[in-house]
């Protein structure tokens, strides 16, 4: 089976700007997790999705948002591009049927905010 | 938001040393999870324990779910120059609590060789 991909790996944005992330979850998984990670705070959960529902929220501010495609494919946007979101975003997929299923990470996108 | 406290931050470590990490909270976990980041890759789970007192073992990996549900750890060992990397502990809490994970910050390990 192929992996958990995420598109772009790579992404310079100025502040202000808004960006687009996108997930593709390994074939047959239903739950899409987005996780923000930077040295001083680790990975920070921010949202998941399945079925199309986000089922579950992380403290992020509203400028946080994402959506999930009936082929479970996710995108996360983030609007008003501040310095403090450079990050690398994690995309995590799941069958998501269980309580907690494995959680099976992509590479990630590294957001450099300039 | 929650975090767990992960320790050692960092280890440098001479190659065929063992290693041991843990993870400790205030709260009580259902489950911990022990993941490895390698540069530029996502974490890869490594072990996964779902009882107080279980002990599972992965190839030279061994780690433990604390009797109390508040604390874990991780032993490498005999390493090798694989085994850099950071090593991320996890723990969900009971149901009720929603299905998100608490994440350590991280132990980074390197292995001199």
């Amino acid at each position: 089976k192929a992996g958990v991909t995420q598109t772009p790996r790579y992404l310079i944005k100025t502040r202000g700007q808004q960006v687009t992330l996108s997930c593709s979850p390994i074939s047959g998984h239903r739950s899409v997790s987005w996780y923000q990670q930077t040295p001083g705070q680790g990975l920070q959960f921010l949202f998941e999705y399945f079925s199309e529902t986000q089922r579950n929220k992380g403290n992020f501010p509203g400028r946080f948002s994402g959506r999930q495609f009936s082929n479970s494919r996710s995108e996360m946007n983030v609007s008003t591009l501040e310095l403090g979101d450079s990050a690398l975003y994690l995309c995590a997929s799941s069958p998501g049927r269980l309580y907690l299923d494995t959680q099976y990470f992509g590479p990630g996108t590294r957001l450099t905010v300039l | 938001g929650q975090q767990l406290n992960q320790s050692p931050q960092s280890m440098f470590i001479q190659e065929g040393e063992d290693v041991s990490m843990n993870c400790t909270s205030s709260s009580i976990f259902n489950t911990w999870l022990w993941y490895k980041q390698d540069p530029g890759e996502g974490p890869v789970l490594l072990i996964a324990l779902y009882k107080a007192g279980e002990l599972t073992s992965n190839g030279r990996l061994t780690a433990q779910f604390g009797i109390t549900r508040k604390d874990s750890f991780l032993n490498i060992s005999a390493s090798i120059p694989s085994d850099v990397g950071i090593y991320f502990c996890a723990g969900q809490l009971p149901a009720g609590n929603n299905r998100k994970l608490i994440w350590g910050l991280g132990t980074s390990l390197a292995v001199n060789p």
